[in-house]
């Protein structure tokens, strides 16, 4: 059964200390994102990756990093988390042309 | 690039009455369209998808939409509502070789017993 696995589920931390938010995958797909969803503002996104070690901007990339390692995994990283990235996190892996979007991480930043 | 404009963040509905929710989308190049839900908690689930084939695409749960390149539309229809169509929903938009989905800002629908 394809699975995409995020975690924490929930996170209430506060400002300046880092965290990492983990994804992983069953598919073996190449093609990996990150997206945040805000009230009003649909979904954007903030990384991608095409394979290992292959890694870019998506539209929102300002405070988070991102590594990919191996394929089936695709942490999220905040260095500095800040209140305006309280937001829902997915991870979505890409197969066939469609995106499969995890069950999401619900960070707040205080 | 690409963008999508969904019309309505809110839509009501009587349960068993038509359910339409509206995307207009802008795209330099000929797109792929997709229709996604998502409940309350939960992360977002594929209705369906436009990839250039039939115009009028059906997805899961009673949903359809028409791709129309004239009005640069991807409406989702539904003949007849049900209670648990309760959910957001997001048109999004990628190009052909472009493997970023830009979404809307999304619909919630409720439906009225």
């Amino acid at each position: 059964e394809a699975q995409v696995t995020q975690n924490p589920r929930y996170l209430i931390t506060v400002t300046g200390k880092k965290l990492t938010v983990t994804c992983s995958q069953n598919m073996n797909h190449e093609y990996m994102s990150w997206y945040r969803q805000d009230p009003g503002l649909g979904l954007r996104q903030i990384y991608y990756s095409m394979n290992v070690e292959v890694t870019d901007k998506g539209d929102v990339p300002e405070g988070y990093k991102v590594s990919r390692k191996e394929k089936r995994n695709f942490p999220l990283i905040l260095e500095s988390p800040s209140p305006n990235q309280t937001s829902l996190y997915f991870c979505a892996p890409l197969a066939g042309g469609e995106q499969y979007f995890g069950p999401g991480t619900r960070l707040t930043v205080t | 690039a690409q963008s999508v404009t969904q019309l309505g963040s809110h839509v009501s509905v009587s349960e068993g009455a038509l359910v339409l929710l509206r995307c207009n989308y802008s795209s330099s190049v000929p797109p792929y369209l997709f229709w996604y839900v998502q409940y309350p908690n939960q992360g977002l689930q594929l209705l369906l998808k436009y990839t250039s084939a039939a115009t009028l695409v059906k997805g899961i749960n009673g949903f359809e939409a028409e791709f129309k390149k004239s009005e640069t539309s991807f409406h989702l229809t539904k003949p007849s509502a049900h209670m648990s169509d309760a959910a957001e929903y997001f048109c999004a938009v990628s190009g052909l070789n472009d493997y970023k989905l830009s979404f809307g800002a999304g619909t919630t629908v409720t439906v009225r017993a």
